[in-house]
């Protein structure tokens, strides 16, 4: 079975500095490979996906990622993030590109600092 | 257009009571998906539809927990005799399956607080 791991719990960034959430996955094949961004009583807005092709992918709002096959990582960047973007970011792998039920990290929760 | 909407927002039950929880999809969204997220976790799976075809139901936690979607369109998940470990938020998701990108659109959740 997949699986996912987000090592950072909390994250603190300045206001205009730059932002990497990471993600490792555990799966056998290639993965389908999900950033959601989830706010206070919102539900998941997906910000980015990787399928296939390009390892660089860019979302909404100004982020990308990284998939890196190596590391087994995915993770997400954004070079200055803004007060807006605090909120709570999941990783996300699914087997069939998400036309089956998606496994979820447990989030990072990012905090921005004026 | 309208996204995915799920009805009620918050709900409290005392233990043992059933629940009904709505979830109305994007509309022409073929799968439809809910998952549970316990407080301070990610979503977790719970059970999918493709169109009334209930395809996986391995993620539900026990034989309270109950999803149906008839008509292909609107979903209920129930849970009967509720216990405090069901307090968490229940997502709903639908996707347009066979457009290639399968992203999953999420409502805003029903709250369900076990008393």
């Amino acid at each position: 079975a997949q699986s996912v791991t987000q090592p950072d719990i909390h994250i603190t960034v300045s206001e205009g500095a730059s932002l990497e959430l990471r993600c490792n996955y555990s799966y056998g094949a290639t993965p389908y490979l999900f950033w959601y961004v989830q706010s206070p009583g919102q539900g998941l807005q997906l910000l980015l996906k990787y399928f296939s092709g390009d390892t660089l992918v860019q979302g909404i709002k100004g982020f990308e990622a990284e998939f890196k096959r190596s590391q087994s990582s995915f993770n997400l960047r954004k070079p200055s993030v803004h007060w807006s973007d605090a909120a709570e970011y999941f990783c996300a792998v699914g087997v069939g590109g998400g036309a089956d039920g998606l496994t979820f990290g447990k989030g990072t929760h990012l905090i921005i600092q004026p | 257009g309208a996204g995915v909407s799920q009805s009620p927002r918050y709900k409290v039950a005392k233990r043992g009571q059933d629940v009904a929880l709505r979830c109305d999809p994007i509309s022409g969204h073929v799968s439809l998906f809910w998952y549970q997220q316990a407080l301070g976790q990610g979503p977790e799976f719970l059970t999918y539809f493709q169109n009334e075809a209930q395809l996986d139901k391995s993620g539900l936690p026990s034989d309270r927990f109950f999803a149906e979607r008839p008509e292909g369109s609107v979903s209920t998940l129930k849970i009967q005799r509720t216990q405090q470990e069901d307090s968490a938020v229940y997502l709903c998701a639908s996707s347009l399956v066979g457009q290639g990108s399968y992203e999953q659109y999420f409502g805003p959740g029903t709250r369900l607080t076990v008393t």
